[in-house]
């Protein structure tokens, strides 16, 4: 079963400085990985969800693959308060079932 | 983007009492998940569902689980009876089908079990 681990636990930015959040997993066979935040009291959004080695970028968001070293990155440009919230990275199995990351909750202070 | 709403919010019961947690999907879509997330711990896939039947299962979904979409209606969750372990919070997921398709989540049901 696929392990996924997301550090760190908790970031705290400013306003306008780069946010990283790494996420690393057990089985590099999967062939999607993803990046959700999740508001308190809200669904789960997704923000980039990355199928190759290399970079995706979505708006301000850019997800970064290394499938050899197991490791997924998710760098966030200009972070704003709005965007503090608990980021899950997930991978994909080939039954389309996610499995999820603790978490890392960040913080962007103004 | 494409709304899924869940229903209850918040839910208390009894141990041993039967729950359903319903989920409203997205329109058109045609696979549905139920995760569960435990407070302070990661989120676990539970069970997915397609024309009519479980396709996959993880170990978390006991024997006291059950899921059901009937007549296109809401898809449930019924767990029934409760345990004290059963008190978390339960995301349910819809996707247009299985393949390459995202996932787009409720805001959850949080159920206590006491």
């Amino acid at each position: 079963q696929q392990k996924v681990q997301q550090s760190p636990e908790s970031l705290t930015v400013s306003e306008g400085a780069m946010a990283s959040l790494n996420c690393t997993f057990s089985d590099g066979t999967s062939n999607n990985f993803r990046w959700y935040r999740q508001h308190s009291a809200k669904g789960l959004e997704v923000l980039v969800s990355i199928f190759s080695d290399g970079e995706k970028e979505e708006g301000r968001f850019t997800a970064h693959l290394n499938r050899a070293n197991l490791h997924v990155s998710l760098h966030i440009r200009e972070p704003q308060p709005s965007d503090s919230a608990v980021y899950l990275c997930a991978v994909r199995s080939n039954y389309n079932v996610l499995y999820f990351g603790s978490g890392t909750k960040l913080t962007v202070e103004p | 983007g494409p709304k899924v709403l869940q229903i209850p919010s918040h839910q208390i019961i009894d141990m041993g009492q039967m729950v359903t947690l319903n989920c409203d999907p997205v329109s058109n879509h045609l696979y549905f998940y139920w995760y569960k997330q435990i407070l302070g711990q990661q989120m676990e896939f539970l069970v997915n569902f397609y024309n009519g039947k479980v396709m996959e299962k993880s170990k978390l979904f006991k024997d006291q689980f059950s899921v059901e979409r009937p007549d296109g209606s809401y898809f449930t969750l019924k767990i029934q009876p409760t345990a004290l372990e059963d008190s978390a919070v339960y995301f349910c997921a819809s996707s247009p089908d299985r393949g390459q398709d995202t996932q787009y989540f409720g805001p959850g049901t949080r159920l206590l079990v006491l």
